[in-house]
């Protein structure tokens, strides 16, 4: 199994409401990633999870919050949040252990804030 | 941290004719530079990736160049057909060891 399975595809919310994004895989990678990409750019990391602890947090707002229940799973949860929120959100995974490895993309949550 | 630059910003070519992508990256320290194609509206996918230790590869119509000492990376398509029209991204591996400094992405679009 080399898939990053990511729920849902499609979101729509409020700037009112709380949802959250959820990704799993299934292939042993103990590194898990949050990307968040407009229209015509490149992905723009978020956070970066190493054995389940929280690594690298790119200076995202706190209305993204991060959680990693266990080595499969990654989630992010979206409070608050603000029209120029809207993008696509990726997760990805890794390898750790023997250097630098191909990240494997989900297919992506496009988020619209209204 | 890593900064990647990557030209051109688009690139129109005919089909049957070669496409070539350059990027160029800032940390010396960097030792891996995978390259993604991403077609609208679907996630990045890896088509061919370097190592420091390693010069060139190839991969059928797909090659991708490293020069260490000037820290610039090269991808190649020869033969391009009109399904390799897609955004192309170059990336280079950030001091943490493994997460993705990503190019600003190359447009590429072959026209029969």
């Amino acid at each position: 199994d080399t898939e990053v399975t990511q729920t849902p595809k499609h979101l729509v919310m409020g700037m009112t409401n709380k949802k959250s994004l959820k990704c799993e895989q299934h292939m042993g990678h103990r590194a898990m990633y949050w990307y968040k990409q407009k229209a015509k750019k490149p992905p723009e990391l978020m956070f970066v999870y190493s054995y389940e602890k929280l690594s690298i947090n790119e200076s995202v707002p706190s209305r993204f919050s991060p959680e990693c229940p266990n080595s499969s799973l990654l989630n992010l949860h979206l409070h608050a949040l603000q029209p120029e929120d809207s993008a696509l959100y990726l997760c990805a995974s890794s390898q750790v252990e023997g250097g630098a490895a191909e990240a494997f993309f989900g297919q992506g949550t496009r988020l619209t804030v209204v | 941290g890593e900064n990647v630059e990557q030209h051109p910003s688009t690139l129109s070519v005919q089909e049957g004719d070669s496409a070539v992508i350059k990027c160029t990256y800032s940390d010396s320290a960097s030792n891996y530079f995978p390259w993604y194609k991403q077609e609208l509206g679907k996630r990045p996918q890896l088509i061919i990736d370097i190592r420091s230790n390693v010069g060139e590869k190839k991969d059928q119509r797909i090659a991708v160049t490293l020069n260490k000492t000037a820290k610039h990376f090269s991808l190649h398509i020869t033969e391009t057909q009109p399904e390799d029209s897609a955004v192309y991204f170059c990336a280079a591996i950030s001091n943490s060891g493994y997460a993705l400094n990503f190019g600003k992405g190359t447009s590429l679009l072959v026209t029969p």
